[in-house]
């Protein structure tokens, strides 16, 4: 069964302030993926890696790093938070098989004050 | 450009009822589409992709290549069908989802 975890579920920080948002898979998955979840805006791809060190730009980079030191482990990177990066922020992963599902984290809801 | 609509934010139907969660897709090539499904308090999960043509939870999706659509269908609904429901849309030879905004069925009993 794969599993996909996020280091926090929920999280509140301040404007100006660094933020690390990390998701770690157990299914050695080549692909994972970071994305905010907004109403009526849907899930929308802020970054995407195909392997380590590999990353690339989704529909929404801006504001945003990612780091992808080790095959499991994917980390979503806001240098200086503000307060339109309050989103609920979803993780998932993929293997690199024909017809591949995304495999999804729990989600951490971020508050920037 | 490719993109995924959903017309509907919220679709409410009494339980019993039929049920259609409307999803459209533009894109130039031969897609592939799923339905992701996310519960209250649940993870977003994959409920079905047209490529199985497979019935989960009695939810079926036919794919329509000159509607470009992709609509989820279940003939009688029930209170645990509630939850958010996105269409999603693969394009040949990458790995990402394009994801439409979601649709919120509520049940009622």
């Amino acid at each position: 069964d794969v599993k996909v975890t996020q280091s926090s579920r929920y999280l509140v920080k301040r404007t100006g302030e660094k933020v690390f948002l990390e998701c770690v898979q157990d299914m050695d998955h080549e692909n994972m993926f970071w994305y905010r979840q907004d109403p009526g805006l849907g899930l929308r791809l802020i970054y995407f890696s195909y392997d380590v060190k590999m990353k690339e730009k989704g529909d929404i980079p801006e504001g945003y790093s990612v780091s992808r030191e080790k095959k499991e482990r994917f980390s979503l990177i806001l240098e200086s938070a503000s307060t339109n990066q309050t989103s609920m922020y979803l993780c998932a992963s993929a293997g690199t098989a024909a017809h591949n599902e995304q495999f999804f984290g729990p989600g951490t809801r971020l508050t920037v004050l | 450009a490719q993109r995924v609509t959903q017309p509907e934010k919220l679709l409410s139907v009494f339980k019993g009822a039929p049920v259609e969660l409307k999803c459209n897709y533009s894109y130039s090539g031969s897609p592939e589409l799923f339905w992701y499904v996310q519960y209250s308090r649940q993870r977003l999960q994959l409920l079905l992709r047209h490529i199985s043509r497979e019935s989960i939870k009695g939810f079926t999706a036919d794919l329509n290549k000159g509607e470009t659509s992709f609509h989820l269908k279940k003939p009688f609904a029930q209170e645990e069908d509630s939850a958010m429901y996105y269409c999603a849309l693969r394009a040949l030879g990458t790995d990402k989802l394009i994801f439409g905004t979601g649709t919120r069925l509520q049940v009622f009993p």
